[in-house]
């Protein structure tokens, strides 16, 4: 079956440190990825996507993605984190298979940042 | 720009009673996706819609229905209600999925 896993459900770090919240995916083919933040509240938020080209791709708000295809992770990261970055991060797969497209979502992570 | 509207923002339903939830997509997105998100079940996918046409539909009873306007605008209806159906319902509108959604700020349903 087709899954994209987030296997912390929170993740606690000190403000000013890095932060990485991970994201690892089971799906046939290639498909794209997606970041989205959802802050109290209020809908979800798109940070990033990769589709194709450099691993490495950058988004909203100082937010980062690495893209993994050997390991099939997404890891979402931030050099310093900020208090205001704490929300709930959503990864998501895109993917197209035989005319059919399917959007799956992880099942989130609290991020903390504690001052 | 507007972003994805939804209406209304809050709602209290009794058990039995029906209720209509309305989305307005982004101007010049057709597809709009909604999802159905509970802290025990997390974000669950309901159906998408793309240029008024069904493309896709999610693990739900067919007391959840929906439908899409020529002018993209969707509305998700869910009859019947249940204690189980209190949830935030998200609407999302797209271009294409593959370019990523915006969502809406949502419609907070407390069936009581």
């Amino acid at each position: 079956a087709q899954s994209v896993a987030q296997p912390e459900d929170q993740v606690n770090v000190a403000e000013g440190n890095p932060l990485t919240v991970k994201c690892t995916y089971s799906v046939s083919g290639n498909p794209y990825l997606f970041w989205y933040v959802q802050y109290p509240n209020r809908g979800l938020q798109f940070l990033l996507k990769y589709i194709t080209g450099d691993n490495l791709v950058k988004g909203s708000y100082g937010f980062e993605a690495e893209f993994n295809k050997s390991q099939t992770s997404f890891h979402l990261k931030k050099p310093s984190a900020l208090v205001s970055d704490s929300a709930l991060y959503f990864c998501a797969v895109s993917l197209t298979t035989s005319g059919t497209y399917k959007y799956i979502f992880g099942t989130g992570t609290r991020l903390k940042v504690l001052a | 720009k507007a972003g994805v509207t939804q209406t209304p923002r809050y709602l209290i339903k009794t058990r039995g009673q029906q209720v209509t939830l309305s989305c307005s997509p982004i101007s010049g997105h057709r597809s709009v996706s909604w999802y159905q998100q509970t802290p025990g079940q997390g974000l669950q996918f309901l159906f998408e819609y793309f240029s008024e046409t069904q493309r896709n539909k999610g693990n739900f009873p067919g007391r959840f229905s929906g439908r899409q306007f020529s002018n993209s605008r969707s509305e998700m209806n869910v009859s019947t209600l249940e204690l189980g159906d209190s949830a935030l319902y998200l609407c999302a509108s797209s271009i294409d999925a593959n370019y990523g959604y915006t969502f809406g700020s949502g419609t907070r349903l407390t069936v009581v």
